[in-house]
């Protein structure tokens, strides 16, 4: 079976510059999650969709936003880059179902790097 | 959200059993525990998850005790490639539940 996928793996972007990330859920799974990992630190939440609409943000600006597509894939959009949005961008997975355990699994990330 | 303690680091050798201890004095009646493993420039994968007593998969062992304030994250037989971070989350395991990770402990597995 295959798990959550990615795209790009990596990307090398400019200050300034606006990106768009990419994130294919398991098969079954409803609702995707996305994350920043600055090196170093912990994952830190920034978005969950589920049926093409937000369920949650994490403390991130304005400047980030993402939209959750009828096949349940996502993207995630950042503009006007600055070098701090270098980071590992990570898209988790889950059924989303409520009254029981609702497991994320990830993906292997997008490396975003801003010069 | 329950805020969880863990070492940041600990060093072990191939073959031992390691064990990783989580303190969540503040963990909610509705949270579960749930820890993950890392490698560099890879996402978390998901290890075990549980709510009490002992959980085991063919992974490892979660030991959680009665209180719940803690709780034991157990790799038996340790290898090489057992060598990643390590992180304990706590929180209701249920849809829209967002992923709070602290730090980690970062486990060195040496020859």
């Amino acid at each position: 079976d295959a798990g959550v996928t990615q795209s790009p793996t990596h990307l090398i972007k400019t200050r300034g510059q606006q990106v768009t990330l990419r994130c294919s859920p398991i098969s079954g799974h409803k609702s995707v999650s996305w994350y920043q990992q600055v090196l170093g630190q912990g994952p830190q939440f920034i978005f969950q969709y589920y049926e093409k609409e937000e369920r949650g943000r994490g403390n991130f600006p304005d400047r980030f936003s993402a939209r959750q597509f009828p096949n349940y894939s996502s993207e995630l959009n950042v503009n006007a880059l600055l070098l701090g949005d270098s980071a590992l961008y990570l898209c988790a997975s889950s059924f989303y179902t409520s009254g029981g355990t609702d497991t994320q699994y990830f993906g292997p990330g997008t490396r975003l790097t801003v010069l | 959200l329950a805020k969880t303690t863990q070492p940041i680091s600990m060093d072990s050798y191939e073959g031992q059993e390691v064990n990783i201890t989580c303190s969540h004095n503040n963990i909610a009646t509705n949270d579960y525990i749930t820890w993950y493993q890392q490698f560099p420039s890879q996402g978390p994968r998901f290890i075990i998850q549980g709510y009490k007593t002992k959980v085991t998969n063919e992974v490892a062992s979660l030991f959680i005790p009665a209180d719940r304030k803690s709780s034991t994250l157990s790799l038996p037989r340790v290898s090489l490639s057992d060598t990643a971070v390590y992180y304990c989350l706590v929180g209701e395991n249920n849809a829209g539940n967002m992923l709070t990770f602290g730090g980690g402990t970062r486990l060195m597995v040496k020859p």
